[in-house]
Formats: C-alpha cells, structure tokens, sequence
C-alpha cells in the first residue's frame, strides 16, 4: 500500500519550453501533495504544498509562475515548469500524505534537464 | 521554524557490524519522526517512524528511538548488508500541519 507514481521518470527539453510532471498516489487518496526539488547530495527541499481544490501554497523564494501546480483530485497532482531553464535542472520529487498524521510517501522522482 | 541536525554525513561500516545515525530538533511541538531511505537515482522510501508517545520501536533489523527530553532520536540498523547502502534522512513533522523538516542525510556504505 500507499504507492506513489510520477511520470515522467525523465524529460529532457530545450530552454523556453514548458514540461508537465504528473504525482499520483495509486492505492490511497491524499489531501495533500507535496512537491519537493533535490540537487545532487543535497537534502529534499520543499517547494510548494498543494491541498485538493485549494491554491498550493509556496515557500519562500519559489516563484509560483514558474513552477505551475495543480491538485485537480485526490489522487493527482501535476507541477509544470513554464519557460524552462538550464538553471531548473534538477530531481523533482513528489510526496503525498493522508495516510496518517503528517505521514508522506515520496514518488520516484523526476530528472528534468533544460539544455 | 523547525530546525533538524543529522549526523555523521557520510557512515562507512563492514558488513554484520551495526550503523547509528542521529538526529536533533528544535521545536517542542514536533511529534512525528520518520526515516527515510534514498537509493541513488531513487525517491525516499519510508523505512520506519516514531511518534512522540513512545520511546522506541523496532522492525526488524532496524529500529528508531526517541528521547522528548533531549529533543533527539535516532536510527539503529544491525547485522548491516551490502544492501543497506544508501542515503538516510531523518525528519520532523508536527509542528507545522503536514509539513516534514528533514536533516541533511547520511551517506551509508556498507563493505562486504
């Protein structure tokens, strides 16, 4: 149980382009979806919270233009990079929680390269 | 906001000897402390948690204990294998609705 997916596992785009990365949890709802960005040895740092059918809230210094999120249902949130730049290449990472108090399941990840 | 110190960053051990890596927090209010391992190229994976109303708990080859008091918890694995190699971080949620604060990791290596 308390499976989550994202998809695509990797994209590679050119500057300027904008790419669509999927959160879903496959065997259970989730209130609330987290998504999270990773640079090579580095700890998870949280980007936004997203609650379903609610604006997603995010931390301090993200740019919410930039990084688009959508939590449209339960099960499935989407984070779009828009006018990607090779500075935005990184491992995106989704979580989602519900299953208990502040309990999160993380997905695979996303490797996202900006060329 | 909370604050969580992980240490040591990286932890080499042989093979069938036991691994411990540590973790502090700051804020009182944080009730809820789950480890998770990475494995490179991969998401966290959720190996164990802790709630702040007891002090210990095990599965396993692995086990996490908690001390409210010092504000610090830890993570025990025994009989280590080859396997057991990864990243590790700690977290603290509680204080903030559904928010985790994760520490910095610990690169395990384990050598057969």
């Amino acid at each position: 149980g308390a499976v989550v997916s994202q998809h695509p596992s990797r994209v590679i785009c050119k500057s300027g382009t904008s790419v669509k990365i999927e959160c879903r949890s496959l065997d259970f709802q989730a209130t609330t979806m987290f998504w999270y960005r990773q640079f090579p040895k580095k700890s998870l740092m949280l980007m936004a919270t997203s609650n379903e059918g609610s604006k997603a809230t995010y931390e301090q210094g993200v740019e919410k233009d930039k990084f688009l999120i959508n939590h449209a249902s339960l099960t499935l949130s989407t984070l779009t990079v828009t006018s990607a730049h090779p500075e935005d290449s990184s491992f995106y990472i989704c979580s989602a929680g519900g299953q208990g108090p502040d309990t999160q399941y993380f997905g695979p990840g996303t490797r996202l390269t900006v060329l | 906001g909370e604050n969580v110190e992980q240490h040591p960053s990286t932890l080499s051990v042989q093979e069938g000897d036991s691994a411990v890596i540590k973790c502090t927090y700051s804020d009182s209010a944080s009730n809820y402390f789950p480890w998770y391992k990475q494995e490179l190229g991969k998401g966290p994976q959720l190996i164990i948690d802790i709630r702040s109303n007891v002090g210990e708990k095990k599965d396993q080859r692995i086990a996490v204990t908690l001390n409210k008091t010092a504000k610090h918890f830890s993570l025990h694995i025994t009989e280590t294998q080859p396997e057991d190699s990864a990243v590790y971080f700690c977290a603290a949620g509680g204080s903030t609705l559904g928010r985790l604060y994760f520490g910095r990791g610990t690169q395990l290596t384990v050598w057969p």
